[in-house]
C-alpha cells in the first residue's frame, strides 16, 4: 500500500536556521504530494502541493521539489522563525477516483527557539 | 471565500453514550466532504467521504457512521462511544474530482471517559 515516511520526528532549531524535513514516499502510479502544517489545537493547514516530477511547490518561504527518482518531497526553509513552530505533515494522494484519501506521514514537530 | 465550521469545539463524553459531531461548508457548492480522525500526537486517518448529498462511503470500520443531509453539511455520529473513539475529529472539503487538495476545519476534540 501507499506510505509516507518522515525521517525526523522532532526538529529543534534557532531562529534564522535552515530547515530540512525529509519526506519519502512509496506509491504506485504518479501520486500528488502535499505538505500541511498544524498548530496546536487546530486543523492541518494546506501549505502547498506538487503533482509531477521536478515540480516545485512553495508557500510562506517553505518549498519542496517533487523527485520521482528518489521518491522524495523534502521540505526546506532558508530561515525559520519562532512562529514556524508547529507539526509538519507530508502527505500523498494516489487515488484519483474522488475518494479524497490522503496518506499522511507521522508528522515532524518543529520547535524554533528565539 | 470558503469557510468550514465544525461543532462542537470539544466534547467530554462517557463510554456508551451517543455522539454527534457536525461540519458546515459555506462558499462552495457541492464540494466533496470528508471526516478524518487523529489520535493524540498521531497522524491523520480518513474515516468517511461523500461526493454528494445522501451518499457516504466508509473507509474504516470504527463503530461510527456519517451522513450528509444537506449539500453543505456533514455529520459524524455513533450510538455508543468507546474509549478508543477519543481523539481529534477533522472535517475537510475539496473540489470534485480526483487528487484535489483537502482543506480542513478547526476540528473537534473528543475525550471519552
Amino acid at each position: 500500500g501507499d506510505s509516507v515516511t518522515q525521517t525526523e520526528g522532532q526538529v529543534a532549531l534557532s531562529e534564522e536556521d535552515f530547515l530540512t524535513i525529509h519526506c519519502n514516499y512509496s506509491a504506485s502510479g504518479y501520486p500528488a504530494l502535499f505538505w500541511y502544517v498544524q498548530y496546536p489545537g487546530e486543523g492541518p493547514q494546506f501549505l502547498f502541493r506538487a503533482s509531477r516530477d521536478k515540480e516545485k511547490g512553495s508557500s510562506r518561504g517553505f518549498e519542496a521539489t517533487y523527485d520521482k527518482g528518489t521518491t522524495s518531497f523534502h521540505l526546506r526553509k532558508a530561515s525559520v522563525q519562532e512562529s514556524d513552530s508547529a507539526v509538519y505533515y507530508c502527505a500523498l494522494g494516489a487515488d484519483n477516483t474522488n475518494t479524497g484519501k490522503l496518506t499522511f506521514g507521522d508528522g515532524t514537530v518543529l520547535t524554533v527557539k528565539p | 471565500a470558503q469557510t468550514i465550521h465544525q461543532w462542537p469545539v470539544a466534547e467530554i463524553k462517557a463510554v456508551g453514550s451517543p455522539l454527534s459531531l457536525g461540519c458546515t461548508i459555506k462558499g462552495k457548492s457541492s464540494p466533496n466532504l470528508y471526516w478524518y480522525w487523529q489520535a493524540t500526537g498521531g497522524t491523520l486517518q480518513q474515516l468517511f467521504y461523500s461526493i454528494t448529498v445522501g451518499q457516504v462511503e466508509s473507509v474504516v470500520q470504527l463503530n461510527l457512521s456519517a451522513s450528509r443531509p444537506k449539500d453543505d453539511q456533514f455529520i459524524l455520529s455513533t450510538e455508543k462511544l468507546l474509549l478508543s473513539h477519543s481523539g481529534f475529529y477533522l472535517c475537510a472539503w475539496s473540489l470534485v474530482g480526483g487528487l484535489n487538495t483537502l482543506y480542513f476545519g478547526a476540528g473537534t476534540r473528543l475525550s471519552v471517559l
